[in-house]
């Protein structure tokens, strides 16, 4: 069965923490996106990577780390510089650009970050 | 700052009626566009996309784009209770080089009643 997946589902942590979420994909795509969305916002990106060992900030990407040493995984950590870390976190992956035009995203289940 | 609007709603219709969704984007330059589904605490789920001037059409829903006005709709024919949900619209822009990004609208809240 080829998607995406996330863990966990649900995460709570204490301020002053650092979190990492997980992000994995099958679906041979070479693209991968990290967005946040809060309640009454759009989606906003955090970071997102067109290819392996490569990676590329997004709008708001102060207080938050990536790696992609692998095609298939694109782990985001949260760290204690991040100001307001609670928010629906969303992984998404895509064929990414060909012919000129770039291809849809497809989203993962999503991670649901509590910081107290 | 690229930007993709939408009216947040609620947009409510009966059962059975045509459900239209706009969008417009700030963006000339943008070339694809996207219309995602999202339930309430679920993550987003791609309906249609489209990338030329005109309509498209994919079972009950019809993507329609006019870029010399910068808009995107979506119309859901004979709409069902199981549509209600929140509908982003997003536009691509290159932010550089072959760097393609999506930026999203923040989603109008559609409410079929039976």
């Amino acid at each position: 069965d080829g998607g995406i997946t996330q863990s966990p589902k649900y995460l709570f942590r204490k301020e002053g923490q650092n979190v990492t979420l997980s992000c994995e994909q099958n679906l041979n795509h070479d693209a991968m996106y990290w967005y946040r969305q809060d309640p009454g916002q759009g989606l906003r990106l955090i970071y997102y990577s067109q290819i392996v060992n490569d990676f590329q900030k997004g709008d708001i990407a102060e207080g938050y780390s990536v790696s992609r040493e692998k095609k298939e995984s694109f782990p985001l950590t949260v760290t204690s510089a991040q100001k307001n870390p609670t928010a629906f976190y969303l992984c998404a992956s895509s064929i990414g650009l060909a012919g000129g035009r770039a291809y849809e995203q497809y989203f993962g289940p999503g991670t649901r970050l509590t910081v107290t | 700052q690229k930007e993709v609007e939408q009216n947040s709603g609620p947009l409510s219709v009966p059962e059975g009626a045509i459900a239209s969704l706009n969008c417009t984007y700030s963006d000339r330059g943008s070339q694809s566009f996207f219309w995602y589904r999202q339930y309430s605490g679920k993550s987003p789920e791609l309906i249609m996309f489209i990338y030329s001037n005109g309509d498209k059409e994919d079972g009950r829903f019809t993507a329609q784009l006019n870029k010399a006005s910068q808009y995107v709709s979506l119309l859901i024919r004979d709409s069902q209770p199981s549509d209600s949900a929140t509908y982003l619209c997003a536009a691509t822009y290159n932010s550089g080089g072959s760097n393609y990004k999506l930026t999203f609208g923040k989603g109008t809240l559609l409410t079929v009643n039976p």
